[in-house]
């Protein structure tokens, strides 16, 4: 199936950094949505953004629905430890929460260097 | 906050032995559930969307005789793998949808050994 492409594939920074990330697709969504995964855990939501042009944040966490709704960015300012995980976004083509299934980035693998 | 709960959370099998997984909604009602299959260092690979009193859509390439799915509550989807091969050995994941949007569960690592 379809996978949205995330950038980097992974990255090794040190505790303190801010991260950058991003999502595209070559076709338009929706609905962006992004997750953190820990080792052997589902993911959890971090983000969720509905509208294009949007910008929302959450804590040290900020993420962007890109304008031509095709791409999303998500930033970390001041990492910490527990911010180690897998990253991925998900695409919905609806607006609102009907019955359709996301599309998966292939992920973000952020690693911090003591 | 929306919780699922997913059971087992991993499990080892004999090939050709049948393995149920259960994904239920704790505080809420889930009208559609999804299941996905994770490989090592891969992303989330969706399999069969499910809703509640009616047959599962399978995605492209997903045997639905090997991968039964049923949705018999809107708190309830379970899995079935069904005669397991070593090469089904991977980390299976639900997410049911609600009012708070889309819930995972925790995951369940299958061993087929």
């Amino acid at each position: 199936g379809q996978q949205l492409n995330q950038s980097p594939q992974s990255m090794f920074i040190q505790e303190g950094e801010d991260v950058s990330m991003n999502c595209t697709s070559s076709s338009i969504f929706n609905t962006w949505l992004w997750y953190k995964q820990d080792p052997g855990e589902g993911p959890v939501l971090l983000i969720a953004l509905y509208k294009a042009g949007e910008l929302t944040s959450n804590g040290r966490l900020t993420a962007q629905f890109g304008i031509t709704r095709k791409d999303s960015f998500l930033n970390i300012s001041a990492s910490i430890p527990s911010d180690v995980g897998i990253y991925f976004c998900a695409g919905r083509r609806g607006s609102n929460f009907g019955n359709e299934k996301l599309t998966f980035g292939t992920g973000t693998r952020l690693t911090i260097i003591p | 906050g929306a919780v699922v709960s997913q059971h087992p959370s991993r499990v080892i099998c004999k090939s050709g032995t049948s393995v149920k997984i259960e994904c239920r909604s704790l505080d809420f009602q889930a009208t559609t559930m999804f299941w996905y299959r994770q490989f090592p260092k891969q992303s989330l690979m969706l399999m069969a969307t499910s809703n509640e009193g009616s047959k599962a859509t399978y995605e492209q390439g997903v045997e639905k005789d090997k991968f039964l799915i049923n949705h018999a509550s809107l708190t309830l989807s379970t899995l079935t793998v069904t005669s397991a091969h070593p090469e089904d050995s991977s980390f299976y994941i639900c997410s049911a949808l609600g009012n708070y949007g889309y819930t995972f569960g925790s995951g369940t690592r299958l061993t087929v050994v």
